[in-house]
């Protein structure tokens, strides 16, 4: 079957770095996704990889390695604004998203 | 703005009761889409339609209808066949259906509560 692993929760500090880690079995890989999503609101795109390596984007930054399965999404100065939840998704050889249950940040001051 | 609209963003069903979910989008996108959320669980796909008049079926459809008439607009039925109604259901449309980089925009979320 198809299974994306993310962690259920993870706890940073203000003005740390934090990785939230997301491993993948799907039947295919046409890319991966990382979106951020505020309790109780709609879910927003952070990245999208398809080819292996990092991808920055300000403090935000999505690594992948295909032959892993692996990717992780790096957070950097962390603000008190990115206590969320953070979705990983794979796009499979139909083109279909599967998604993983999301990784809840707590950032503490 | 463009974006997509859900309404209402609560809602309070019987058992039953069949309930319709609306979703509006202006963004001239050609698929949309149906999710459910539950706690602990990844964003299950309802029903998509990539096309007007056309919509398939996802993974958990049972006891759901779709209709697309226009483009802009894909509301979603709960039946009282759903046997589990209670979640959060989150609209999203994308430019197409079948590409790599498809991502997607969300409605702020419809979160129906059986009583």
């Amino acid at each position: 079957g198809q299974n994306i692993d993310q962690p259920t929760e993870m706890t940073a500090t203000e003005g740390a770095i934090v990785q939230i880690n997301c491993t993948y079995q799907t039947s295919g890989f046409n890319g991966l996704f990382w979106y951020q999503q505020h309790a109780g609101e709609a879910p927003t795109f952070l990245s999208y990889n398809v080819l292996d390596g990092l991808e920055e984007k300000g403090r935000f930054s999505s690594f992948l390695s295909r032959s892993k399965g692996y990717s992780y999404l790096l957070l950097k100065e962390l603000q008190m604004k990115d206590s969320a939840s953070y979705l990983c998704a794979v796009m499979d050889s139909n083109y279909q998203l599967i998604w993983g249950a999301g990784t809840k940040l707590i950032i503490k001051p | 703005d463009g974006g997509i609209t859900q309404s209402p963003k609560y809602l309070f069903r019987k058992e039953g009761q069949n309930v319709t979910l609306s979703c509006e989008q202006n963004l001239n996108h050609d698929a949309m889409y149906w999710y459910r959320q539950d706690p602990g669980q990844g964003l299950r796909l309802i029903y998509y339609s990539q096309i007007v008049n056309d919509f398939q079926k996802g993974d958990i459809a049972e006891g759901y209808s779709v209709s697309r008439e226009k483009k802009e607009s894909f509301p979603l039925t709960v039946t009282s066949a759903q046997k589990n109604p209670t979640a959060f259901y989150l609209c999203a449309s994308s430019r197409t259906g079948h590409s790599g980089a498809n991502v997607l925009t969300f409605g702020a979320g419809s979160r129906l509560t059986v009583l």
